[in-house]
């Protein structure tokens, strides 16, 4: 086990909804990245969190956002559900230093929207 | 965009073979990492590359850095019917004064017939 821990497992929206998923990092991580996995594919990088504040997106469009807490938990918001955002979303935390960022994945959270 | 492409797609081996895989990309990297991906978990770290030239271990599996830092190849020895899954190769450019997002690759499915 990483030690990420993902909430909640499985969630089912429909089109036009909204969604808040939850991430808690292994202890002593400060940096936090999300993930979208379709089926079949690796996950595509999303954003990064470190020390509260956004630190990179990728090709996501901002109605995906985030937000990291003081004790280095984060969440994942979409708005406007499309179909094409039925993924599993993953989160990995790692501790930023100079040198390197090794990423731990929690469970993923499966999103099906309808 | 940064793209990784590995191979094989899948592979059918029978217990007890060894098993090689192989990711390439048209950027460099400097860190590769191996994950292991079962059905409804998030991937899982086997082995992480950080040098150029560098083979690492860890039991039954041996990975290694290209010396271009465009490839890195992971074997399996003695392969076991747990050894089933997907597993990712993913790139990482670590820089000092910016985020250093993970590039995946689509996968190499795995299947061990007893």
């Amino acid at each position: 086990e990483t030690g990420v821990t993902q909430s909640p497992t499985h969630l089912i929206k429909t089109r036009g909804q909204q969604v808040t998923l939850r991430c808690s990092s292994q202890s002593g991580h400060n940096t936090v990245s999300w993930y979208q996995q379709a089926l079949g594919q690796g996950p595509q990088f999303i954003f990064q969190y470190y020390r509260e504040e956004e630190n990179g997106r990728g090709n996501f469009p901002p109605r995906f956002s985030g937000l990291q807490f003081p004790n280095y938990s984060s969440e994942l918001n979409v708005n406007a559900l499309e179909l094409d955002d039925s993924a599993l979303y993953l989160c990995a935390s790692s501790l930023s230093t100079e040198y390197q960022e090794t990423q731990y994945f929690g469970p993923g959270t499966r999103l099906l929207v309808l | 965009g940064q793209q990784l492409n590995q191979s094989p797609q899948s592979m059918f081996i029978q217990e007890g073979e060894d098993v090689s895989m192989n990711c390439t990309s048209s950027s460099i990297f400097n860190t590769w990492l191996w994950y292991k991906q079962d059905p409804g978990e998030g991937p899982v770290l086997l082995i992480a590359l950080y040098k150029a030239g560098e083979l690492t271990s860890n039991g039954r599996l041996t990975a290694q850095f290209g010396i271009t830092r465009k490839d890195s190849f992971l074997n399996i020895s003695a392969s076991i019917p747990s050894d089933v899954g997907i597993y990712f190769c993913a790139g990482q450019l670590l820089m000092k004064t910016s985020y250093d997002k993970v590039i995946f690759g689509p996968g190499t499915s795995l299947s061990v017939i007893p």
